[in-house]
């Protein structure tokens, strides 16, 4: 069964510096999202992307985030001037078009990124 | 904003037994509701989605219902295994655009002991 997969399974970054997350969405997919998951706490979205462009985000992404399909295969995810508060886990996630917005979101293992 | 709760933070059941879980959510009404489960260290996986217009899902072992008046959906298994012992979140679809902008749970971490 196709999957989303993540790279690296760990990030280790000073504070400070820029972090580039990796993405290989479902091949078929057309929607594709990043969440971030602080230890112990819930799910939090980030970004939702489609059709090369972003189609919502929260209030966590701010101007320190950034997304890029720089490719036909990955989805990634940038975040400059790193911040202790940004360890987290990261997770994408995407879906495939049909049937609306009734798609299951289907979610990689994460980046566990740690800031130090 | 939208709030959601779930029953617990933990819940343990003996094997065998139906486990159910609890979501609840202030303010509107959304039009489906999603439920996922979580292991440590990984993802979440997709388990079931209702709509609004629809009581009851059934897929296995699982059971979901969805009523709007109370804005509360439960999540049932039945039969349970201590395989079954995972963390499951409940998500709305909050989007307003093309993609989805899912709100989750914290969840509720089932324990089935053997």
């Amino acid at each position: 069964e196709p999957e989303v997969t993540q790279t690296p399974s760990h990030q280790v970054t000073q504070m400070g510096q820029e972090v580039i997350l990796r993405c290989v969405p479902i091949s078929n997919h057309l929607y594709f999202y990043w969440y971030r998951q602080i230890l112990g706490q819930k799910v939090e979205f980030l970004v939702s992307f489609y059709n090369n462009e972003i189609s919502e985000k929260s209030e966590i992404f701010d101007d320190q985030f950034s997304v890029e399909r720089p490719d036909g295969s990955n989805f990634t995810l940038k975040i400059r001037s790193t911040k202790l508060e940004d360890s987290a886990m990261y997770f994408c996630a995407s879906s495939p078009r049909g049937q609306g917005r009734l798609q299951p979101q289907h979610f990689g293992d994460g980046t566990r990124l740690s800031i130090l | 904003s939208q709030k959601i709760e779930q029953n617990s933070e933990a819940l343990n059941i003996q094997e065998g037994k139906t486990a159910t879980l609890t979501c609840n959510y202030t303010n509107y009404s959304p039009a489906y509701l999603q439920w996922y489960r979580q292991d440590p260290g990984r993802g979440p996986v997709f388990l079931l989605l209702i709509r609004e217009n629809e009581k009851e899902k059934r897929k296995e072992r699982l059971k979901v219902t969805f009523d709007t008046t109370l804005k509360q959906s439960l999540f049932h298994i039945t039969a349970s295994q201590p395989a079954d012992s995972a963390t499951y979140l409940c998500a709305l679809d909050m989007g307003l655009g093309y993609g989805q902008n899912f709100v989750f749970g914290p969840g509720t971490r089932l324990s089935v002991l053997p």
